[in-house]
C-alpha cells in the first residue's frame, strides 16, 4: 500500500468554525490532491499541489485553502466551516501520469 | 454534463453472473482508470489504460479509444465483488483526473 495517511479521520464540527485536514505521505511523490466525495457527484477536486509552495485551484475549490510547505504534507484548510461542507474528504498522491494512490478519507460533519 | 460518464449507476447479480460496467468520455485523454471502493472503505486502483486489454484474475478492463469507451468486466461475480466501481481519466492536458459518479455492485450469493 502506498503510504498515505489523513488526520483525522473523523471531526464533527460547527458551522464557522476552521478546520484543518492533512495529508501525510512517504512516497515522496510530486503531485498531491484533495478531493471530496459527495452521494451524485463522485470525486470531485478540490485543489492539488505538483510541488512545495505550488497549488492550484480545482473545480470546487471555493470556501477551502491548501498549503504545501513540505513535499509530504498537503493540508486542506475550511476558513469557516458550512453544512455544504459536509463530506468525505480524500486525499491522494501520484508521481506523475499515471496511477493515483488514495489515503483513507476523512469523514466531515458540520453542524 | 460530466466529462465521464457511467452505467449502470446500479446493479444487482447473482453470485457466478458475467458482469459489465460502462464507461464513456468526452475529453481527450492519456489514460483510464478503474477504481474500486468498497462500503466505507479507501479508494484502490484496479486497472490503468491507454489502449487494447488488461487482464487481473477475474477482472478484464477494455478500452476503445476511438469510441472514447471503456468496459470493465468481472467474470464468475462473488459476493466480495461488491463494491462502488468507478471510471477516472487523465487529461491528455495537465495533471488533473475526471471521475465518474461510480457504479455500485452488489453481487447475491
Amino acid at each position: 500500500d502506498a503510504g498515505i495517511t489523513q488526520s483525522p479521520r473523523h471531526k464533527v464540527t460547527e458551522t464557522g468554525t476552521p478546520v484543518t485536514l492533512r495529508c501525510h505521505q512517504t512516497e515522496n511523490h510530486r503531485y498531491m490532491y484533495w478531493y471530496r466525495q459527495d452521494p451524485g457527484h463522485g470525486l470531485r477536486l478540490i485543489h492539488y499541489s505538483y510541488g512545495v509552495k505550488d497549488t492550484d485551484k480545482g473545480e470546487v475549490s471555493d470556501g477551502y485553502s491548501v498549503s504545501r510547505s513540505k513535499t509530504e504534507d498537503f493540508l486542506l484548510t475550511l476558513e469557516s466551516a458550512t453544512s455544504s461542507q459536509t463530506s468525505v474528504y480524500f486525499c491522494a498522491i501520484s508521481a506523475g501520469a499515471g496511477e493515483q494512490y488514495f489515503g483513507p478519507g476523512t469523514r466531515l460533519t458540520v453542524t | 454534463k460530466n466529462e465521464v460518464e457511467q452505467s449502470p449507476q446500479n446493479l444487482t447479480a447473482q453470485e457466478g453472473e458475467f458482469i459489465t460496467i460502462n464507461c464513456s468520455y468526452s475529453v481527450g485523454i492519456s489514460a483510464l482508470h478503474w477504481l474500486q471502493q468498497h462500503p466505507g472503505g479507501g479508494i484502490v486502483s484496479l486497472f490503468m489504460l491507454s489502449s487494447g486489454k488488461k487482464k487481473h484474475g477475474r477482472l478484464i478492463a477494455t478500452i476503445n479509444i476511438q469510441e472514447k469507451h471503456s468496459s470493465l468486466h468481472i467474470t464468475a461475480s462473488h459476493p466480495r465483488d461488491s463494491a462502488v466501481y468507478i471510471c477516472a481519466v487523465n487529461r491528455n492536458t495537465g495533471n488533473q483526473f475526471y471521475f465518474g459518479t461510480g457504479t455500485s455492485l452488489t453481487v447475491i450469493p
